[in-house]
């Protein structure tokens, strides 16, 4: 069975204070990876597709990397606006048809 | 601008009833999918459909039915036979294709 475990659940910063969240995955046939940020009560915002092991993307004071069994996120001296669940997940290629498998989420909290 | 768009924000359900969760999307994407969160769990598949007139169980269907006449709406009916239906409600889209999924704003279906 399709497994994605996101560590920590949760995590505190100061801002400024640079870290990384980390997405473990088993599947067979990787197809994307992807992270997504969301703020309570909202939907998920897309913010990266991973396609293949040493790929890196960035967007602002976020990084996404991939490996073989797992992504991080690097967050490089975080605001109190980072603050939110932040989201990873895969899809397989196996599957006939286009879909996803959710890890649990890391709440971040970055304090002023 | 292009979206998706969820309604109501907010639904109260009586026991025995049937209510309907709309969304509706306008990005042109042929696959649309319903998730279910609850706290401290992933986003769980309900259904999904990658074209008009077809659509697929997920790994939670039961005590949910769908449809999906148009392209561009997908809605989901919480029938009494589901028997927890507290959560909040995501509906997604994509091209048929491993790209990203886009999310609506969620609706948030609680007991009466």
């Amino acid at each position: 069975e399709d497994q994605v475990t996101q560590s920590p659940e949760a995590l505190r910063l100061q801002e400024g204070e640079s870290s990384s969240l980390n997405c473990s995955y088993t599947v067979s046939g990787l197809r994307g990876l992807f992270w997504y940020r969301q703020d309570p009560g909202k939907g998920p915002e897309f913010l990266f597709t991973l396609y293949s092991a040493g790929e890196e993307k960035e967007k602002e004071r976020l990084k996404a990397t991939l490996t073989k069994k797992e992504s991080f996120l690097h967050i490089t001296a975080p605001k109190p606006e980072d603050s939110a669940t932040y989201l990873c997940a895969v899809h397989q290629r196996n599957s006939g048809y286009s879909t996803l498998t959710f890890g649990k989420g890391t709440m971040l909290l970055v304090s002023p | 601008d292009g979206g998706i768009t969820q309604s109501p924000k907010y639904l109260f359900r009586k026991e025995g009833q049937n209510v309907t969760l709309s969304c509706e999307q306008n990005l042109n994407h042929d696959a649309m999918y319903w998730y279910r969160q609850d706290p401290g769990q992933g986003l769980r598949l309900i259904y999904y459909s990658q074209i008009v007139n077809d659509f697929q169980k997920g790994d939670i269907a039961e005590g949910y039915s769908v449809s999906r006449e148009k392209k561009e709406s997908f809605p989901l009916t919480v029938t009494s036979a589901q028997k927890n239906p507290t959560a909040f409600y995501l509906c997604a889209s994509s091209t048929v294709s491993n790209q990203p999924q886009h999310f609506g704003d969620g609706t948030r279906l609680s007991i009466l």
